[in-house]
């Protein structure tokens, strides 16, 4: 079974501070990885995807990946009280049509 | 916005009745998805589909059933619903093979009395 773990959290940190959120895979295998957010009663929405080793950055949000230690990670900077919410790892094998998902990590970014 | 529809949004219904939720995309894409929704759990993958009639298992497909007669609809069949199967539903579709990102319908809240 291809596990994706997460930690729960919460994660609670000051406005204008940056947020680190972390995600380690079972399938060595894995090729896509991609980071949701998900506000509350809300369907989860894409941030950012990665493929590649290394960083890659979008605004105040940057993905890392490592694939030899089988670890994503989603760092936000200049963290807003918008951008408090749960967020979402998911992980595809190579050719595969299934994507999983962690159970997710609550950040609250606190005024 | 990816041209999902998903309904109905809310459904409270009694133990042991037959469930239709349907998913409708507009963009002709190939792969849909049905997703559950629980506290402690995540998402967890109920069925997909890569075509017409093409449809496969996912991690909790015990209790559910698929049916896909056209590229544009996907449904989700609880044959005799039962408590556990209390949650909410996401159908999502991938934009591009198997390397594309999943965009997500807005959920459908389903009560199992």
């Amino acid at each position: 079974q291809k596990e994706v773990e997460q930690n729960s959290g919460p994660l609670s940190v000051p406005e204008g501070a940056i947020a680190s959120l972390n995600c380690t895979y079972s399938d060595r295998g894995s090729q896509s990885f991609f980071w949701y957010r998900q506000y509350s009663g809300k369907s989860p929405e894409l941030i950012m995807f990665i493929y590649s080793n290394g960083d890659k950055e979008d605004g105040r949000f940057t993905a890392q990946l490592n694939k030899a230690s089988q670890y994503v990670s989603l760092l936000i900077r200049d963290s807003q009280p918008s951008d408090s919410a749960t967020y979402l790892c998911a992980v595809s094998g190579a050719g595969s049509y299934q994507l999983t998902f962690g159970k997710g990590t609550k950040l609250s970014v606190i005024p | 916005d990816a041209g999902i529809t998903q309904s109905p949004r809310h459904k409270v219904t009694e133990t042991g009745t037959p469930v239709t939720l349907r998913c409708h995309q507009t963009e002709n894409h190939r792969y849909m998805y049905w997703y559950r929704q629980d506290p402690g759990h995540g998402l967890r993958l109920i069925h997909y589909s890569y075509g017409v009639k093409d449809t496969d298992k996912g991690e909790v497909s015990d209790g559910y059933s698929v049916s896909r007669s056209k590229t544009e609809d996907f449904l989700l069949t609880l044959e005799s619903a039962t408590s556990s199967q209390t949650s909410v539903y996401f159908c999502a579709i991938r934009t591009s093979g198997t390397d594309g990102e999943l965009f997500f319908g807005e959920g459908s809240r389903l009560t199992v009395l």
